[in-house]
């Protein structure tokens, strides 16, 4: 079964440094691959997705995440942390393709020091 | 408004109540999941559903029933809410890969 593991469910940054959050997984077939954003008292909202193709993605607010299949892994970063990029963060994988479930990490809270 | 809406979004009631909770999306999607989210634990599927009529159970179904008898519209019930059902509830719907979510239920079993 596939599963997702998300290190460090705090992590802590200033405002303008690197925002490096990790995630690795495990599927038995080529995973799709997904991160997701949580606003306090709100759903979850799709940062970006790996289906296939390219294996550095671009997603929504200055976000990328890189595919890299031999490390298993899909680590979410941002060149410069703005305070508004405060939210808790999850990964996702689905190994089936399509519509199947998706196996989420704990998720990280992201914080940003002014 | 096109989307996903759930209702209500807070809701308290008491132990061995029943209460179902809505789950409405406007995009036509094939697939719906309901979720709940607790801490210590992320998000552990419920129950989902590949299109009207067809149900299927996730990592947690047991309390709840599902049906799904038009595209849009996925309920949840609690047939006889525990404590342990406190959480927030999310609904999600799928076109393809990725799931979209709506903004949650605030449940609070007394």
């Amino acid at each position: 079964a596939q599963s997702v593991t998300q290190l460090g469910s705090h992590v802590s940054v200033s405002e303008g440094a690197l925002v490096l959050l990790r995630c690795n997984y495990s599927s038995s077939v080529p995973p799709y691959l997904f991160w997701y954003v949580q606003y306090p008292n709100q759903g979850l909202q799709l940062l970006l997705k790996y289906t296939t193709g390219a294996t550095l993605v671009k997603g929504i607010n200055g976000f990328e995440a890189e595919f890299k299949k031999s490390e298993t892994s899909f680590h979410l970063t941002k060149p410069s942390a703005h305070m508004s990029d405060a939210a808790e963060y999850f990964c996702a994988v689905s190994d089936q393709g399509g519509s199947e479930k998706l196996v989420f990490g704990k998720g990280t809270k992201l914080t940003v020091n002014p | 408004d096109a989307g996903i809406t759930q209702s209500p979004r807070y809701k308290i009631t008491e132990t061995g109540r029943q209460v179902t909770l809505m789950c409405h999306q406007t995009w036509s999607h094939s697939y719906m999941f309901w979720y709940r989210q607790d801490l210590g634990h992320g998000l552990r599927l419920i129950y989902y559903s590949a299109a009207a009529d067809i149900t299927d159970k996730g990592e947690v179904p047991d309390g709840y029933v599902v049906s799904r008898s038009k595209t849009e519209n996925f309920p949840l019930t609690l047939e006889s809410a525990t404590r342990s059902q406190t959480s927030v509830y999310f609904c999600a719907s799928s076109p393809l890969y990725e799931q979209y979510f709506g903004p949650g239920t605030r449940l609070t079993v007394t």
